[in-house]
Parts: C-alpha cells; sequence; structure tokens
C-alpha cells in the first residue's frame, strides 16, 4: 500500500543553518504531497504542497519539490530561525484522495 | 484563518467522566472528517473516520463503546470519550477536507485531555 518514510529526527541547527528534511513515498499512481508543521501544544498546519511531478510548493521561506523519478518531496530551507523550531510531517494522499498517510514525524529545534 | 474549529482546547477531568470533543469546519461542508490521537514525541494514530448520518469507521485497536463518535451535520463532529481513565490522557487532533485529489486536510488546533 501507499506509505511516507520521514527522516528519523530530532535535528538541531543554529540559527540561520540549511535544512534539509528527507521524505520519499510509495504510491501507486499519482499522489499528492504535503508538509505539515506543528507547533508545540497546537494542531497541523499546512506548510506547502505540490499535487504533480516536477511541481514545487513553497511557503515562509520553505520549498519542496516532487520528484517522481526518486519518489522524494524533501523539505528545504535556506536560512532557518528559532520561530521555525517545530516537528515538520510529511503527509501524501492517494490518487483518489481519499486516503491520507503521515510520516512519523521530525522534530527540529533552531539554536540562536 | 482557521479552517477546521475544535474546541475545548484543554481539559481536567476526574476518572469516570465522560468528555465530549467538537470539531467544527467553518468554511465548507465536510461529509468525512478524522479524529487522530497523539502521544508526545510520536505522530498522529488515526482513530477513527467519521462519516455525516452514518456509523464512524474505526481502526483496528480502537474501542468503539470508549470513542464515542457522532456526525449529525455537514460541518460538526464530536468525540465523546466515555468514562474516562488515565490512560485516555493525550492530545486529540480532528481534521477535514481532502476527499478530492490534490486537496489537504485541514487540522483543529487539538484537544489536550487530562484525566486525574
Amino acid at each position: 500500500g501507499d506509505s511516507v518514510t520521514q527522516m528519523e529526527g530530532p535535528v538541531t541547527l543554529s540559527e540561520e543553518a540549511f535544512l534539509t528534511i528527507n521524505c520519499t513515498y510509495t504510491a501507486t499512481g499519482y499522489p499528492s504531497l504535503f508538509w505539515y508543521v506543528q507547533y508545540p501544544g497546537e494542531g497541523l498546519q499546512l506548510l506547502l504542497k505540490a499535487t504533480k511531478a516536477d511541481d514545487k510548493g513553497s511557503n515562509k521561506g520553505f520549498e519542496a519539490t516532487y520528484r517522481k523519478e526518486t519518489t522524494s518531496f524533501h523539505l528545504e530551507k535556506g536560512s532557518v530561525q528559532v520561530s521555525d523550531s517545530a516537528v515538520y510531517f510529511c503527509a501524501l494522499s492517494d490518487y483518489t484522495g481519499n486516503q491520507f498517510y503521515f510520516g512519523t514525524g521530525t522534530s527540529l529545534t533552531v539554536i540562536p | 484563518g482557521a479552517v477546521v474549529s475544535q474546541h475545548p482546547s484543554w481539559v481536567i477531568c476526574k476518572s469516570g467522566t465522560s468528555v465530549k470533543i467538537e470539531c467544527r469546519s467553518l468554511d465548507f461542508q465536510a461529509t468525512t472528517m478524522f479524529w487522530y490521537r497523539q502521544f508526545p514525541k510520536q505522530s498522529l494514530m488515526l482513530m477513527a473516520t467519521s462519516n455525516e448520518g452514518s456509523k464512524a469507521t474505526y481502526e483496528q485497536g480502537v474501542e468503539k463503546d470508549k470513542f464515542l463518535i457522532n456526525h449529525a451535520s455537514l460541518t460538526l463532529s464530536t468525540l465523546t470519550v466515555t468514562s474516562a481513565h488515565p490512560e485516555d490522557s493525550s492530545f486529540y487532533i480532528c481534521s477535514a477536507g481532502g476527499q478530492v485529489p490534490g486537496q489537504p486536510q485541514h487540522f483543529g488546533d487539538g484537544t489536550r485531555l487530562s484525566i486525574l
């Protein structure tokens, strides 16, 4: 079945460092891909999405490109801030939109 | 702004009490909503899929008599934790949306349930 594999955490970076959180997927057909962010004590917020191959989702300085050839959707940010400290979830919805699959989450801590 | 509203955000109650959590879709009608449970530092665990006008679909291992789900309208689903005990303490999150290719799920802000 469909699934998402996400980079294990936790990740600790200094402010202004480059961030990459790896996400790969297994799916039938053409899934849609998402990154969500969860700040402490809150629900999940949609960070960005991509719905077809080679699409690049971007928001708040974060980017991820839908790579069908490598079945990946890695999250990147060029310069992280302390306020980016949160848990990041990679997610996939199948080609019908009816099923959602989440990665295990990656905790990011950014230190000044 | 928020498209899914969840209430209450935090509940503390005595063992044996039943607790109701509401999940509302604000900007759209949701025939399907989802209820998740999240343990500290862990991912979301899907508990059940709430279907408007019909019975919820529970994931394996989730007690349907313990976690009662009602989806009486296109904008409201409720989760009732019946006769709650300390082991039911957790963070519960609802979501709505998706169901169409490319559309994301939108999440409520979650409810922290603490049973004393």
